[in-house]
């Protein structure tokens, strides 16, 4: 199976920060990569997929890069509804999923 | 408009069967896969498993496999997570979503499972 990595696991920025969060494959998975936010006692919304395109109304100050074993989420100027807990999830090509462990934007 | 609307909210004692649903609107049901997603309290998302619901085709998490039965009814556009005999470990919420080639476009509101004696 593949494992995701994802880190850090929790961290605080202030409104206006450049914050990234990145997720490691033990091995490669193309492109199949997307990243979600979800907040206290929401359905996870997805920001990005296929690791850099933006799903339709999302701001686009989040973005999404990488390939192979090594992605990442940037969100360029931190707005105060952006403090949630994100997920990157990958699949392979027998449709295995795996989501990240979770990284917990607060703010600081 | 695509839509996943799941079954309400179950409160069930351990040892007892369980099957809650997802039904699809808004786009050929037959044509993409149905994942199934866990979330326990506190928790981070778990994959469980996936159909298609066109030929039934079904694939498990080492995780899950065993431990869960994923199905779908095409007829009625509605895929399935059942349990044979709950554990109160299997308290969570669990979200279907689709698959769209390459990730989970569309989620269910979820469906808050408790079991409690």
């Amino acid at each position: 199976d593949i494992q995701m990595t994802q880190s850090p696991s929790a961290m605080s920025a202030s409104v206006g920060d450049r914050v990234t969060i990145t997720c490691r494959a033990s091995q490669g998975i193309s492109n199949y990569l997307a990243w979600f936010q979800q907040k206290p006692g929401k359905v996870p919304k997805r920001l990005i997929y296929a690791s850099s395109s933006l799903q339709s109304g999302v701001p686009s100050r989040f973005s999404g890069s990488g390939s192979g074993t090594e992605f990442t989420l940037t969100i360029s100027s931190l707005q105060p509804e952006d403090f949630a807990t994100y997920y990157c999830l990958q699949h392979n090509s027998y449709l295995l999923f795996t989501f990240g462990q979770g990284t917990k934007l607060e703010i600081k | 408009e695509v839509q996943l609307v799941q079954s309400g909210a179950e409160v069930k004692k351990p040892g007892e069967s369980l099957k809650i649903s997802c039904k699809g609107s808004g786009y050929s049901f037959t044509s993409y896969w149905i994942g199934w997603v866990r979330q326990m309290p506190g928790k981070g998302l778990e994959w469980m498993g996936i159909i298609y619901p066109g030929d039934s085709d079904t694939r498990y998490s080492p995780s899950f496999q065993g431990q869960v039965t994923i199905s779908a009814d095409k007829s009625i556009s509605t895929a399935y997570l059942q349990w044979s005999s709950l554990k109160a470990s299997d308290t969570a919420m669990y979200y279907c979503a689709r698959y769209s080639g390459y990730d989970l476009d569309y989620w269910g509101q979820g469906t808050l499972v408790t079991v409690s004696s």
